[in-house]
């Protein structure tokens, strides 16, 4: 149980196009998910946190703007890297949180984003 | 603020040898505390998770962690290392966030190697 899926897995892009790339918790419902990004050998970083039917929250520093997610659904968030550059080239991760009181999180299998 | 600490950037032990990880968080009160496992390009798994009550935890893969409240710490242990266990792990705390909110922060993490 427990399992949370991304797609897609690699994307590639060109330099002001827009990825979107999509978090499904396949066997559970999350009202919360949440939105890493990993830069090489690095820890990963919350980039925002996705409440269902309402507005996510973005952590300081994180552009709400060019980052655009939605989560509309209890099993699907998304995220839309809008107007990407080659900075945003990185390891994106979502999770799905199983008991929000316990903040327990299940791990998608990541995304790889290239902007070239 | 708080933090979460792995001192060890890169481990390489014995297949067959003991292991232990290292891990100390800075933080008020006693956080809810997880050790994440990634393997290369891949998402984190769970290893396991301590709320309350057995200050040892059993997890996943012949995986256990202690924790210890006087120290801080939440290290993780393998009486046995397997080839298998190569990978980078995460030390991961669930606290409240400047906004208000809860969110897991990270450790930079440990690499693994296993020598046959």
């Amino acid at each position: 149980g427990a399992v949370v899926s991304q797609h897609p897995s690699r994307v590639i892009c060109k330099s002001g196009t827009s990825v979107k790339i999509e978090c499904r918790s396949l066997d559970f419902q999350a009202t919360t998910m949440f939105w890493y990004r990993q830069f090489p050998k690095q820890s990963l970083m919350l980039m925002a946190t996705s409440n269902e039917g309402s507005k996510a929250t973005y952590e300081q520093g994180v552009e709400k703007d060019k980052f655009l997610i939605n989560h509309a659904s209890l099993t699907l968030s998304t995220l839309t890297v809008t107007s990407a550059h080659p900075e945003d080239s990185s390891f994106y991760i979502c999770s799905a949180s199983v008991d929000p009181m316990m903040n327990e999180q299940y791990f998608g299998p990541g995304t790889r984003l290239t902007v070239t | 603020a708080q933090s979460v600490t792995q001192p060890d950037i890169h481990i390489t032990v014995s297949e067959g040898a003991s292991l232990e990880l290292r891990c100390n968080y800075s933080y008020g009160a006693t956080p809810y505390l997880f050790w994440y496992v990634q393997s290369p390009g891949q998402g984190l798994q769970l290893l396991l998770k301590y709320f309350s009550g057995d200050t040892l935890v059993q997890g996943i893969k012949g995986f256990e962690a202690e924790f210890k409240r006087s120290q801080s710490s939440f290290n993780l242990r393998k009486p046995s290392v397997h080839w298998s266990d190569a990978a980078e792990y995460f030390c991961a705390v669930d606290v409240f966030m400047d906004t208000g909110r809860r969110a897991l922060t990270f450790g930079s993490g440990t690499r693994l190697q296993v020598q046959p």
